[in-house]
């Protein structure tokens, strides 16, 4: 069984652009969390989906939104860039709400 | 607000003896209980979990103890080896909130 998969693995922006990140959950799973991880702060709630629904938000601007599709498939965006922004983006799926997470291998952002 | 804390941000261990890793969390509502480990560059890797009605749970060389009063989770690894250098996370939730809030972290160097 494939494991979570994250697109692309790294990426360069320049403050005040966009970005959309993807992640696509293992095979059943319909849980789907982001997370943030930088240096010092562990890995910082974003948000997590379920069944194409919102269920939690963490502490974070309105720049950072998200999506899930139908099948599952999540995608993150953060809007108007910062520099303080630069991270890895861990998403985490699961087959049921509150069980283990299974994480993809990340997405490194590094805004310039 | 540090729901959850791992006080020590690194650790040196001599390989074969015991390492212990300790994480408080604050919240009492919080049931269930889970360790993660995270190389350089990967997504967090899920270890080993507990659920409030329990006090130890044990998985070949790792134990993961529970002190609900003391609301204190620990990790026991024994015998250590080289390849158990990573950073490890703590990972508390409830059934009534479902996302998961992770510890910083803390970084376990073996040392041969």
């Amino acid at each position: 069984k494939a494991g979570v998969t994250q697109t692309p693995r790294y990426l360069i922006k320049t403050r005040g652009q966009q970005v959309t990140l993807s992640c696509s959950p293992i095979s059943g799973h319909r849980s789907v969390s982001w997370y943030q991880q930088t240096p010092g702060q562990g890995l910082q709630f974003l948000f997590e989906y379920f069944s194409e629904t919102q269920r939690n938000k963490g502490n974070f601007p309105g720049r950072f939104s998200g999506r899930q599709f139908s099948n599952s498939r999540s995608e993150m965006n953060v809007s108007t860039l910062e520099l303080g922004d630069s991270a890895l983006y861990l998403c985490a799926s699961s087959p049921h709400r509150n069980t283990e997470a299974f994480f993809g291998q990340g997405t490194r952002l590094t805004v310039v | 607000d540090q729901q959850v804390k791992q006080n020590s941000p690194s650790l040196s261990v001599q390989e074969g003896r015991i390492s212990i890793l300790n994480c408080d969390y604050t919240n009492s509502m919080f049931d269930y209980f889970l360790w993660y480990k995270k190389y350089p560059a990967e997504g967090p890797t899920f270890l080993i979990s507990i659920s409030s009605i329990k006090d130890k749970n044990e998985d070949g060389r790792f134990t993961v103890f529970l002190n609900k009063s003391a609301k204190h989770l620990s990790l026991h690894i024994v015998p250590s080896q080289p390849g158990d250098s990573a950073v490890y996370f703590c990972a508390v939730g409830g059934f009534g909130n479902e996302k998961l809030t992770f510890g910083t972290g803390t970084r376990l160097t073996i040392i041969p």
